[in-house]
């Protein structure tokens, strides 16, 4: 079983809608999740950590965690043309982050 | 003022060549790694060094060789370079406990190998 799973994508939404991306972990000790947006031939940029269960609400970005299920996603409110990106989840570990492979999202006017 | 920098950001060199690529972060973090990102966009982790010292060292080849001069830099170099050696190398920093804070990236060097 892979550390972090993501849907490959892409996901496609309408502007204005939301975005639901989702993520999976097989570690049940982590403590610690990010979300990462990388734009194509971009490097990676953090926009979400969540450390608790529940909801984390940074302007149109909502991370939620729950740690029994082992499940992390991110809302995406209002979605922007600008928003489609690859966005890559990960997860803290002893000394380094694991990310899954992304999920592309594509946002059409 | 770039918080991490890489060099070169595009390298272009035949099978058998021997290359290296230059990271440099001024945020003060004590913590530097890198990784390699294939076509599908994979990040995988290849080495991270905490205050000079190696502290990871994931199955690569020993072609690859990380050097960290001080812990504001860490270089890559790779001997013998390789078909499958082609991918985007990201370099990244963080503070002790990247578990907490996560990383900042390096623009990232797309390396062909030709």
């Amino acid at each position: 079983q892979k550390e972090v799973e993501q849907n490959s994508g892409p996901l496609s939404v309408p502007e204005g809608a939301i975005a639901s991306l989702n993520c999976t972990y097989s570690d049940r000790g982590s403590q610690s999740f990010f979300w990462y947006r990388q734009y194509s031939g971009k490097s990676p940029e953090l926009i979400m950590s969540i450390y608790s269960n529940g909801d984390k609400e940074d302007g149109r970005f909502t991370a939620q965690l729950n740690k029994a299920s082992q499940y992390v996603s991110l809302l995406i409110r209002d979605s922007q043309p600008s928003d489609s990106a690859t966005y890559l989840c990960a997860k803290g570990g002893y000394s380094t982050l694991t990310f899954g492979k992304g999920t592309m999202l594509l946002v059409s006017p | 003022d770039t918080a991490v920098s890489q060099t070169p950001k595009y390298l272009v060199t035949q099978m058998g060549n021997d290359k290296s690529i230059k990271c440099e972060q001024n945020l003060g973090h004590d913590t530097m790694y890198w990784y390699k990102q294939d076509s599908k966009k994979f990040l995988k982790i290849m080495f991270s060094y905490n205050n000079k010292e190696l502290i990871i060292n994931e199955t690569v080849p020993n072609r690859f060789s990380p050097k960290s001069p001080d812990k504001a830099h860490l270089n890559l170099h790779i001997n013998s370079l390789e078909l499958g050696d082609s991918a985007v190398y990201f370099c990244a920093s963080s503070h002790t406990g990247a578990v907490i804070y996560g990383y900042t990236f390096g623009s990232g060097t797309r390396l062909t190998v030709v």
